[in-house]
């Protein structure tokens, strides 16, 4: 069964200062994805990683995928107050059949980002 | 445009009652489904559909039923309501493809579900 493991998953960070998210899964997958979510809101399609050492850039987010090592880090640069959320993220499996288009989460990291 | 939507957004009840819960998305994907967010906000698939035909059916209490009329509507019924099913529910649609790669889903607003 895939599991995917997010830490930290709580982030308190101050303005300005740089962090990483780690995601790892525990069986081969031919995609990953990075939502943000907002308190009380829905989810948010941030990032989608589609091979090994695909790396995306949006804003101060910086996503990348080592499908190798089954890891997916994102790089918060200089954090501002907006980036506050909950980030997941998610994984599909390689199998069809019964794992068709299902996505596994992650915990999700709550991340505050203070003044 | 909303893309994909649902209604009712909140819905507080009593346990024992039946209650639905729709979804319309209006992307043209073919593949919708149905997410369960905990209090601890993790994420749960619980069905997908792919051209009205159930695909995904995880190990979901048999008084969660849903039903595809046609690929851009995905409703869910619940039957006798229990404390356990508060949650926040969501939709979701993708576009799926080749061997059930799933293109990025696009996720509805979510409707939170209280039984009381």
């Amino acid at each position: 069964e895939l599991k995917v493991e997010q830490n930290p998953l709580f982030l308190s960070m101050q303005e300005g200062k740089n962090y990483t998210i780690y995601c790892n899964y525990s069986t081969t997958s031919d995609r990953l994805y990075w939502y943000r979510q907002d308190p009380g809101k829905s989810l948010e399609s941030l990032f989608v990683l589609l091979s090994n050492g695909a790396v995306k850039q949006e804003g101060r987010l910086m996503a990348s995928l080592d499908t190798k090592a089954r890891l997916s880090t994102l790089h918060i640069t200089a954090a501002v107050h907006d980036l506050s959320a909950t980030y997941f993220c998610a994984v599909t499996s390689n199998a069809g059949g019964t794992s068709y288009g299902k996505l596994t989460f992650g915990q999700g990291t709550i991340l505050t980002v203070h003044p | 445009d909303t893309a994909v939507s649902q209604t009712p957004k909140y819905l507080v009840t009593q346990m024992g009652n039946d209650k639905s819960i729709k979804c319309e998305q209006n992307l043209g994907h073919d593949t919708m489904y149905w997410y369960k967010q905990d209090s601890k906000k993790f994420l749960k698939i619980m069905f997908s559909y792919n051209n009205k035909e159930l695909i995904i059916n995880e190990t979901v209490p048999n008084r969660f039923s849903p039903k595809s009329p046609d690929k851009a509507h995905l409703n869910l019924h619940i039957n006798s309501l229990e404390l356990g099913d508060s949650a926040v529910y969501f939709c979701a649609s993708s576009q799926v493809f080749g061997m059930g790669h799933t293109d990025t889903q696009y996720f509805g607003p979510g409707t939170r579900l209280t039984v009381l």
